[in-house]
């Protein structure tokens, strides 16, 4: 059983698309982080949020707490945001759950 | 800008060996974490530590494990006896808050023959 569920698991896109990849949870939580995995395994944190909207740049994190979802948007994708984005959630205990991430690859 | 370091990038061992994980966590961070990726699946949560005590740990961080912040900057991960299923990539992150935005390290890389 995952606790956190992603979709789709694989994305390819045309340069300048936009991008959206889904995240359901299933546990109460206090926070929802969204991460991007570099080809070489580095981890970066791009968002973490807890309620509405946030935007950094390209890159929109919005969340839906009654529906438990949330959605990663890339506006204008170019072929360096190829990566695999992972939905992780702390729920109320600080406790951390991860998906299985989405692997997106960005075609020139 | 201030980064998350880890220590050694990649280290293989002898099944039964111990080994320490080292990582350097962004100095005015509070919150301190391990987190391990098994090749091909994907991450999950062994520990989180605050104010020199494990604040969570997760059904992976068994008796094998234990973490200590040694000094004012290392953070550590020790495996006593380490098992071939021990082979992972071991992230460190850290935090200024709870739940907080997390600065994950580089990762290193745990080979266990």
């Amino acid at each position: 059983k995952n606790e956190v569920e992603q979709s789709p698991q694989n994305l390819t896109a045309q340069e300048g698309e936009f991008i959206t990849i889904n995240c359901s949870y299933s546990v109460g939580i206090s926070a929802l982080h969204w991460l991007q995995q570099h080809p070489g395994g580095g981890i970066v944190s791009l968002f973490m949020l807890s309620s509405g909207k946030k935007k950094h740049g390209r890159l929109i994190a919005t969340i839906n707490i009654q529906e438990k979802h949330s959605s990663l948007h890339i506006t204008a994708s170019h072929p360096r945001d190829s990566a695999v984005y992972i939905c992780a959630v702390t729920n109320t205990g600080n406790q951390f759950y991860f998906g299985t991430g989405t692997s997106l690859t960005v075609i020139p | 800008e201030p980064e998350v370091t880890q220590t050694p990038s990649h280290q293989v061992t002898q099944m039964g060996q111990e080994v320490i994980l080292r990582c350097v966590p962004i100095s005015n961070h509070l919150y301190f974490y391990w987190y391990r990726q098994i090749l091909g699946q994907k991450v999950e949560f062994l520990v989180s530590f605050y104010n020199n005590e494990i604040s969570e740990k997760s059904e992976i961080f068994d008796d094998q494990f234990s973490v200590e912040r040694p000094d004012g900057s290392n953070f550590t991960l020790k495996i006593r006896s380490t098992k071939l299923e021990d082979s992972a990539m071991y992230f460190c992150a850290s935090s200024v808050e709870a739940g907080g935005s997390e600065f994950f390290g580089p990762g290193t890389r745990l080979t266990v023959l």
